[in-house]
């Protein structure tokens, strides 16, 4: 159980124009997702937490505008990264948090971005 | 501000070699601290939570115990597929967010 998809799992766009990474919960509702970003041989550098219905908040440095998170139901939440650059080319892994399963996160698989 | 310190950053092992990965925290109020590996290119996988000095958790050659101040993550005789990145998170009540706060982890490889 407690399983979390991510798609793409790999994503190659040009800059200046937008991605959209989906995240799901598969067999548990999601009360919380958190969408994290991973530079090689970094840990995990949170970006944003979000539950259903609701406005993500994002942590200090993270552009909201450019970082667009819509938590739409609960197994699934969108990261759209807008008019991308460079420097946004990252892995991106999300996860989620089920109350009644305790405090663990479950994450899912990870997004490579490359902006070329 | 709660704080997570992993160390050592890296270590090699050979095959059958057992050893402990330590994860040093400060934290107001712990509220869980959480193993997790990491496989390249790969999300995290859950491992262990913990919540209270003197619990003890296993799973296969991993066994994962936690004090006042600091866990640690044994690895018994391990293998080559053990090898992998392990990361430590804590969750405090702090500011009442009880988001985790992760270590830099430990990059274990095995050598056969």
């Amino acid at each position: 159980g407690a399983v979390v998809s991510q798609h793409p799992s790999w994503v190659i766009c040009k800059s200046g124009t937008s991605v959209k990474i989906e995240c799901r919960s598969l067999d548990f509702q999601a009360t919380t997702m958190f969408w994290y970003r991973q530079f090689p041989k970094q840990s995990l550098m949170l970006m944003a937490t979000s539950n259903e219905g609701s406005k993500a908040t994002y942590e200090q440095g993270v552009e909201k505008d450019k970082f667009l998170i819509n938590h739409a139901s609960l197994t699934l939440s969108t990261l759209t990264v807008t008019s991308a650059h460079p420097e946004d080319s990252s892995f991106y892994i999300c996860s989620a948090r089920f109350e009644q399963g305790g405090r663990e996160q479950y994450f899912g698989p990870g997004t490579r971005l490359t902006v070329t | 501000e709660d704080q997570v310190t992993q160390s050592p950053e890296a270590l090699r092992l050979q095959e059958g070699e057992s050893s402990s990965l330590n994860c040093s925290y400060t934290v107001s109020g712990l509220r869980g601290l959480f193993w997790y590996r990491q496989d390249p290119g790969k999300g995290p996988e859950f491992l262990f939570t913990l919540y209270s000095a003197g619990e003890e958790k296993e799973k296969e050659r991993l066994k994962a115990t936690l004090t006042k101040k600091e866990s640690f993550l044994h690895i018994t005789a391990p293998k080559p597929e053990d090898s992998a990145t392990y990361l430590c998170a804590v969750r405090s009540a702090s500011g009442g967010s009880y988001i985790p706060t992760f270590g830099r982890g430990t990059s274990l490889i095995v050598h056969p």
